[in-house]
């Protein structure tokens, strides 16, 4: 089984409310991402979590805050965003990473997406 | 820095036509990964087909097959026998070390192709 699950499909938000974005998957993976896209445009890397542990922050700024509960759920938690935040953020995982400079050779699977638009 | 180069915006072919993608990359390194994904309107991204720089054979799957030059840094993709089912937009990718602890795996995606198969 590939399948990685986002919730909620659509939301709409306020600049002023907080939200939270979900992500499962059960394939063992130990790599887990966010990825923010635009219309027509590739996804645009925000944060990589390695064994729940924060291995990349993409300069994201400090309204986007990531969770990894446990290896299965990567959450995405959102307040006070703007506007231009509007997007289709997406969750990936692969099955483990490279440890000291080495190249993983696992693929990265999507979820279906989070349709977000900020009022 | 790495750099990925889809130099087509937009195909356009008739079903049961045999349609190349092109892709050329750059990067200092010498062992690598590239990806091709597909992301239908509305739908999932999912991964076509994937290459290992080491191996000299191009990778295959089904009606999806690559040509991969590792001299001339090109990647392009060939579908052959086209389906209305392969409209989407594809993404060229690659993988290169990120700047976490453990050297997470970070793609890097070309900006896209849209192609249309017409019935």
């Amino acid at each position: 089984d590939t399948e990685v699950t986002q919730t909620p499909k659509h939301l709409v938000m306020g600049m002023t409310n907080k939200k939270s974005l979900k992500c499962e998957q059960h394939m063992g993976h130990r790599a887990m991402y966010w990825y923010k896209q635009k219309a027509k445009k590739p996804p645009e890397l925000m944060f990589v979590y390695s064994y729940e542990k924060l291995s990349i922050n993409e300069s994201v700024p400090s309204r986007f805050s990531p969770e990894c509960p446990n290896s299965s759920l990567l959450n995405l938690h959102l307040h006070a965003l703007q506007p231009e935040d509007s997007a289709l953020y997406l969750c990936a995982s692969s099955q483990d990473v490279g440890a000291g400079g080495t190249l993983s050779t696992d693929t990265q699977y999507f979820g279906p997406g989070t349709r977000l638009t900020v009022l | 820095a790495q750099t990925v180069t889809q130099s087509q915006p937009e195909m356009s072919v008739q079903e049961a036509e045999t349609v190349t993608l092109s892709c050329t990359y750059d990067t200092s390194e010498n062992n690598y990964y590239l990806f091709w994904y597909k992301q239908p309107p509305s739908r999932q991204m999912i991964l076509v087909i994937r290459q290992e720089a080491y191996k000299q054979q191009n990778a295959t799957e089904n009606r999806f097959s690559v040509n991969f030059q590792k001299a001339a840094k090109s990647f392009s993709l060939k579908i052959s026998d086209s389906q209305l089912g392969d409209t989407a937009m594809y993404f060229c990718a690659f993988i290169t070390v990120g700047r976490g602890i453990q050297g997470a795996q970070k793609l890097v995606f070309g900006q896209g192709t849209r192609l249309t198969i017409n019935p």
